[in-house]
């Protein structure tokens, strides 16, 4: 069993560029979360998907973010138009609902530097 | 709103020592469930426990232990005979109890950073 999977690990991109992050949640789990941690502060909340379903997104997705699951498996997290305040870590988690579940397992992050 | 405040933002100990990390909470909901999870430098985030609301009862596992007082909104996490390896960021973090059908977004403190030297 493997656990979540974030690639890439490590983004550097210029200003103004778009960047695309993938997750590959715990083979079983329906719902994914995506979170912000900037250097020093925990994490932040953006969105969450239940399978396909998109169903909450924090007010810290501002419209230059978007996220996707379209298949109720991988998600993908778009930034367009890169600011430097985007540098951060970007974790994803994912987690199986059901009775006495619904723990959330992380991944280990993509790191993004906007320069 | 709910809010979650780790006021030690690092502690450092010599191996063996026990240590204490502090967790306040703040929510308006009467049912919740308060985490505790712990970063090493590689990133990940791990998960050691999750607590719910209705149970009060200290838990502990091997070196670790919790202690929830619901009276104070606190949850306490206690590391005995620390080791070297126990060097980490640790968070508390707090999310509704919505049941099992639906998914709940973690508020996260701001972590504390223990160190534990040999």
């Amino acid at each position: 069993d493997t656990g979540v999977s974030q690639d890439p690990r490590h983004k550097i991109t210029k200003r103004g560029q778009n960047v695309t992050f993938r997750c590959d949640p715990i083979s079983e789990h329906n719902r994914l979360y995506w979170y912000r941690q900037t250097l020093g502060q925990g994490p932040e909340f953006l969105t969450y998907f239940q399978n396909e379903a998109q169903l909450e997104k924090s007010r810290l997705l501002s419209d230059r973010f978007s996220a996707e699951r379209p298949k109720g498996s991988f998600s993908t997290l778009e930034i367009q138009r890169t600011e430097q305040g985007d540098s951060a870590m970007y974790l994803c988690a994912s987690s199986y609902g059901g009775m006495g579940k619904n723990i959330q397992y992380f991944g280990a992050g993509t790191r993004l530097s906007v320069l | 709103a709910q809010k979650v405040t780790q006021a030690q933002t690092e502690i450092s100990v010599v191996e063996k020592e026990d240590v204490t990390l502090d967790c306040v909470y703040e929510t308006r909901d009467t049912t919740y469930y308060l985490f505790w999870y712990k970063q090493p430098p590689s990133g990940e985030l791990v998960f050691l426990i999750r607590r719910n609301s209705f149970d009060e009862q200290n838990e502990i596992s091997g070196r670790y232990s919790w202690n929830f007082q619901k009276s104070t909104s606190s949850f306490n996490f206690t590391i005995t005979a620390s080791q070297v390896v126990d060097s980490a960021v640790y968070f508390c973090a707090l999310s509704e109890l919505k049941g099992e059908t639906s998914g709940s977004r973690l508020t996260f403190g701001e972590g504390t950073q223990l160190t534990v030297n040999p």
